[in-house]
């Protein structure tokens, strides 16, 4: 069964720290890719997405990420965090040709002023 | 209109009650779903439509009764609930599910109650 692990369960930074937050996958075939942030309170948004073509994408509010075939992993990264990035991460994989977006357990970022 | 939208906010019900959650998109997607949230967990899969036909239950007890009018609307008929399906609700819909470029967009949820 296709299954979706991210590292880290809660991580603690102080704005202007960088981020990283990892993300793997188990499924051999073509999938597409996704993070998605869920505000507190408010509901998920998609942060950015891989379907093809260059490995590092880019996405709303300077995050990036990066498909390493390899490796199944969609690492997501910020240079330089900030308060309001203060969210619920979840990284979601999708076969292609299935219905379902696989979720990870996701990662709670608190950012500290 | 990138918008889906789910009605309503929020919704308290009792065990015996029947009631219904309402989901609308207007981008002329195909396929729509149904997903229940648990507090500081990912979304669950619980229901697919596709072209408006039922495509995927994902083994949900028979207290949820998905339905889709038409392509652009999506309810979830509740009866006889239980407390432990108190959750947010969340609907989301995608151009097919079977191509590339099938993001899904999610709505912002009916937090139910469950007494």
């Amino acid at each position: 069964a296709q299954s979706v692990s991210q590292h880290n369960h809660h991580v603690i930074l102080s704005e202007a720290a960088s981020l990283e937050l990892g993300c793997n996958y188990s499924y051999g075939g073509t999938v597409n890719l996704f993070w998605y942030v869920q505000y507190p309170g408010q509901h998920l948004q998609l942060l950015l997405k891989y379907f093809s073509g260059d490995p590092l994408v880019k996405g709303i509010k300077g995050f990036e990420a990066e498909f390493i075939k390899s490796k199944f992993s969609f690492n997501l990264r910020k240079p330089s965090v900030q308060w309001s990035d203060t969210a619920e991460y979840f990284c979601a994989v999708k076969p292609i040709g299935s219905e379902k977006l696989v979720f990870g357990k996701g990662t709670k970022l608190t950012v500290n002023p | 209109d990138t918008e889906v939208t789910q009605t309503p906010k929020h919704l308290v019900m009792g065990m015996t009650n029947k009631k219904s959650l309402k989901c609308e998109q207007h981008m002329g997607h195909r396929a729509m779903y149904w997903y229940k949230q648990k507090a500081k967990k990912p979304p669950e899969l619980m229901f697919v439509y596709s072209y408006e036909k039922l495509s995927i239950n994902e083994s949900v007890p028979s207290r949820f009764s998905p339905e889709c009018p038409n392509s652009s609307l999506l309810n979830l008929h509740l009866h006889a609930l239980q407390p432990e399906d108190s959750a947010l609700y969340l609907c989301a819909s995608s151009q097919d599910y079977s191509g590339r470029g099938d993001e899904q967009f999610f709505g912002p949820g009916t937090r139910l109650t469950v007494l």
